[in-house]
């Protein structure tokens, strides 16, 4: 059973318009949590990285969050560009990093 | 440099073609890794060099055998491969092999098998 849950599968938003996605995760001992954009054929590019003492950190235009209790993770995009059009991994690290399937987000003009 | 650089951008090969994949980067990491990424799929660990030593084996079949000349370098050598080894090969590299520290991918090699 995958250890980290991505949700929605796939969204189409408007440029301009903000979005949030889910990350659900059941790593244990919980080290960090990441986010990564990756265009189509091409490689993960880091977002943010995050330890368990960190409530949010932002980069740009992304902004995510972490609640550790819960063990879930968002990450928002603000005032969405068409350049944003990409997949979105959510990584959680114990002693190895587990991959989520990703939300593949597509930004029309 | 915060680059991971690997080579070929794409390699097509046959069944019994042997090939090589390439990857350098310069920023003094001790940590190098090979994923696999199938379409729409997250990656995949293979290898894990960690101070120019093989540390972790993900069960990757023979016909991928790495090779870590030096802390700068990390190949992939292809032998006998199958159709559906046909994937993303991505090469990342981190400052120490612990899950701690940022991971830079490289762009990937896209292989297609014959």
């Amino acid at each position: 059973k995958n250890q980290v849950e991505q949700s929605p599968q796939s969204l189409i938003i408007l440029e301009g318009k903000n979005c949030t996605l889910q990350c659900n995760y059941t790593v244990s001992p919980f080290s960090n949590l990441r986010w990564y954009k990756q265009d189509t054929g091409r490689g993960p590019v880091s977002l943010t990285i995050m330890t368990f003492s960190e409530n949010t950190k932002s980069n740009g235009r992304y902004t995510a969050t972490l609640d550790a209790d819960t063990k879930q993770s968002s990450l928002h995009i603000t005032a969405s560009q068409l350049s944003d059009s990409a997949s979105y991994i959510c990584v959680a690290a114990d002693y190895k990093l587990s991959f989520g399937a990703g939300t593949t987000v597509t930004v029309r003009a | 440099d915060t680059e991971v650089t690997q080579t070929p951008k794409h390699l097509v090969m046959g069944m019994t073609n042997k090939k090589s994949l390439k990857c350098e980067q310069h920023m003094g990491h001790r940590a190098m890794y090979w994923y696999k990424q199938k379409a729409k799929k997250p990656p995949e660990l293979m290898f894990v060099y960690s101070y120019e030593k093989l540390s972790i084996n993900e069960s990757v079949p023979s016909r991928f055998s790495p090779e870590c000349p030096n802390s700068s370098l990390l190949n992939l050598h292809l032998h006998a491969l199958q159709p559906e080894d046909s994937a993303l090969y991505l090469c990342a590299s981190s400052p120490s092999s612990g899950n701690t520290g940022e991971l830079f991918f490289g762009e990937g090699s896209r292989l297609t098998v014959l």
